[in-house]
């Protein structure tokens, strides 16, 4: 059973406007978050990431908030450009350097 | 760019054929992964190392092993393909954030493109 879900498979947002993806988990004993972004026919890349002991964090127009008690988190993308149309992977940690991996958002950002 | 090579990165083989496919890093790294993505179900850890000789199974590991022999490669077998293990195979290297010492992260290779008829 897959420990953590990305229940929207896709979104499209305007090119200026905040692109908001989410992801839940199960498993309480995940205390590392991360997303990756991917583009086709390329590997992912790391993007940003959360430890537990925070709740949220910030990079340049990429922020990731935890919700601990909710086993909730999401990406905040601001402003949304062009090339940030991707298909987008939340994936945790409990800490034994392994990822669980949720399924995936492709983001349309549209001109 | 973490220094992974994945070779081939295109193959199209028969089912019942032994396929292996390399993974290789230039930075030293001991921990190596292998994944596999699959529509729907996101990237899924098939084996892992933590040193040469030293490998473990990750949530997918039926009908794949895995050698390390040296610290820079780490090879994925498929030992007799089948039409399931048609996917795109990933490897990862985990390194720690420049700046960050408490928190690893994984770096990606460019994935292998496997068909298996």
């Amino acid at each position: 059973d897959q420990q953590v879900k990305q229940n929207s498979p896709s979104l499209s947002v305007q090119e200026g406007r905040i692109s908001i993806l989410n992801c839940d988990y199960t498993n309480s004993m995940f205390d590392y978050f991360l997303w990756y972004k991917k583009y086709p026919a390329e590997g992912p890349t790391f993007l940003i990431s959360i430890s537990s002991i925070k709740d949220k964090n910030e990079d340049g127009r990429f922020t990731v908030f935890l919700n601990k008690s909710a086993k909730h988190l999401s990406l905040h993308i601001v402003p949304s450009q062009p090339g940030d149309s991707a298909v987008y992977f939340c994936a945790a940690s409990e800490g034994d350097y392994k990822l669980s991996f949720g399924a995936g958002t492709t983001v349309t950002v549209r001109a | 760019d973490a220094g992974i090579t994945q070779s081939p990165r295109h193959k199209v083989t028969e089912t019942g054929t032994p396929v292996t496919l390399r993974c290789h890093q230039t930075e030293n790294h001991r921990y190596m992964y292998w994944y596999r993505q699959d529509p729907g179900h996101g990237l899924r850890l098939i084996h892992y190392s933590y040193g040469v000789k030293d490998t473990d199974k990750g949530e997918v590991s039926d009908g794949y092993s895995v050698s390390r022999s040296k610290t820079e490669d780490f090879l994925l077998t498929l030992e007799s393909a089948t039409s399931s293990q048609t996917s795109v195979y990933f490897c990862a290297i985990r390194r720690g954030l420049a700046g960050v010492t408490s928190t690893d992260t994984q770096y990606f290779g460019p994935g292998t493109r496997l068909t298996v008829l």
